[in-house]
């Protein structure tokens, strides 16, 4: 069974850092990789999509990268700022299910 | 937000009685997705679509029933909702690059 683990929890980060949050997945064998940001009360925002054959995607300040083998991804933030701050999910895609880590919930410091 | 639309936003209802969420998209997408977001729990899918009349489980499914009648619309339905449904609903959809997109939820509340 497929589970994805999102570690920390929670993070503080002071504005103008550069921070990394990580995803982990148990089973390599994944279709894609997704990475959404979620405001409170709000729903899911896509930010990235890794399809399984890519080692990373940019979109402005952010990076994600993804190393099957290993079962983890990463999203890079660079420069952050305040408007960062939500919480960050990461999801595998496997068959016809995408499977959601519980998400890390990043504060930036001002 | 690949056009999908939730109904209603906002629903307080007692135990024991039906509630039905529709989820609306207006791109054709095939897959279609019920979610429920609790604390501690994450995102769990309840049931999926992948075409018209074509549906399946998630891993919550008990309690949930759903429909998909047209390309466009899939509703969810709680026979007779219970406290332990009281949850955030989100429905998505799925591209043909297999990329999700989120409506803005249903905030369910039962008494």
């Amino acid at each position: 069974k497929q589970e994805v683990t999102q570690i920390p929890a929670a993070l503080s980060v002071p504005e103008g850092e550069n921070l990394v949050l990580n995803c982990s997945f148990t089973d390599s064998a994944i279709y894609n990789l997704q990475w959404f940001r979620q405001d409170p009360g709000k729903g899911l925002t896509s930010l990235l999509l890794i399809q399984s054959s890519q080692r990373e995607q940019t979109s402005g300040r952010l990076n994600a990268s993804l190393d099957k083998s290993s079962g983890r991804s990463t999203l890079y933030i660079a420069a952050s700022q305040p408007g960062d701050s939500a919480t960050y999910l990461c999801a595998v895609n496997r068959d016809d299910k995408i499977i959601f880590g519980k998400g890390t919930r990043l504060h930036i410091l001002p | 937000d690949a056009g999908i639309t939730q109904s209603p936003r906002h629903k307080v209802t007692e135990t024991g009685t039906p509630v039905t969420l529709r989820c609306h998209q207006t791109e054709n997408h095939r897959y279609m997705y019920w979610y429920r977001q609790d604390p501690g729990h994450g995102l769990r899918l309840i049931h999926y679509s992948y075409g018209v009349k074509d549906t399946d489980k998630g891993e919550v499914s008990d309690g949930y029933s759903v429909s998909r009648s047209k390309t466009e619309d899939f509703l969810l339905t709680l026979e007779s909702a219970t406290s332990s449904q009281t949850s955030v609903y989100f429905c998505a959809i799925r591209t043909g690059g297999y990329e999700q997109y989120f409506g803005p939820g249903t905030r369910l509340t039962v008494t």
